[in-house]
């Protein structure tokens, strides 16, 4: 039983193409994150939601689009694939917002655009 | 925001060393995480810890958050200690984990 599942671990894109990005936790937690981590293994947030509600929005390119149906999910869409998203992505997801308690990463998705 | 550093960048053991990884951070926190990435890429969760002493097995972790360090220690390594060890601090009402830049961690039988 997969705690934090993100589909595809794979993805091998051309430039231009629009990409999504599936997350789902069976952990019962309230908030969720996206996070990419680059070719020097630096990991930045990108969003943040708590309870379907989005909390943080990290000067993230407009490309980008995240999407909460439920606090299980948070999906992520991104249009017009550049070289530079090249990279990991990783969802994760944490008890509350307030603690941060029980921070769980899923097993990351790598991105490969051509 | 609140910065984080994290010493030796990198680091070889032979197996069965111990080791002590530090993180210094530049603000007062209310959240500090270790978190161990391994060579194929899975990130897992060590220490919950924002202040005071756990242990783990053969890890374990100290933060000092009055004088804005935390420690992990390894001791007994094994080769399958080996991988990045990240350290994750959430000042006040931030919200938000910023990590540092990890210490690259080899263990060589």
């Amino acid at each position: 039983d997969t705690a934090v599942s993100q589909t595809p671990k794979y993805l091998v894109t051309q430039m231009g193409n629009d990409k999504s990005i599936k997350c789902e936790q069976n952990l019962g937690h309230d908030t969720m994150y996206w996070y990419k981590q680059d070719s020097k293994k630096f990991l930045k947030i990108m969003f943040s939601y708590n309870n379907k509600e989005l909390i943080i929005n990290e000067t993230v390119p407009n490309r980008f689009s995240p999407k909460s149906p439920d606090k299980a999910h948070l999906n992520l869409h991104i249009n017009s694939l550049e070289l530079g998203d090249s990279a990991v992505y990783f969802c994760a997801s944490s008890q509350d917002l307030r603690t941060s308690y029980g921070y769980t990463f899923g097993s990351g998705t790598r991105l490969t655009v051509v | 925001g609140i910065q984080v550093e994290q010493s030796p960048p990198d680091l070889i053991l032979q197996e069965g060393a111990n080791s002590t990884l530090r993180c210094n951070f530049s603000d007062s926190v209310n959240n500090l995480q270790w978190f161990h990435q391994n060579p194929w890429g899975q990130l897992i969760n060590l220490f919950y810890i924002p202040s005071g002493t756990k242990q783990n097995g053969r890890l374990s972790a100290t933060t000092v958050a009055t004088e804005r360090y935390s420690l992990l220690y390894i001791s007994s390594s094994q080769t399958t200690d080996s991988g990045v060890y990240f350290c994750a601090v959430e000042g006040w009402g931030n919200n938000r984990l910023a990590f540092g830049k990890g210490n690259q961690v080899v263990v060589i039988p």
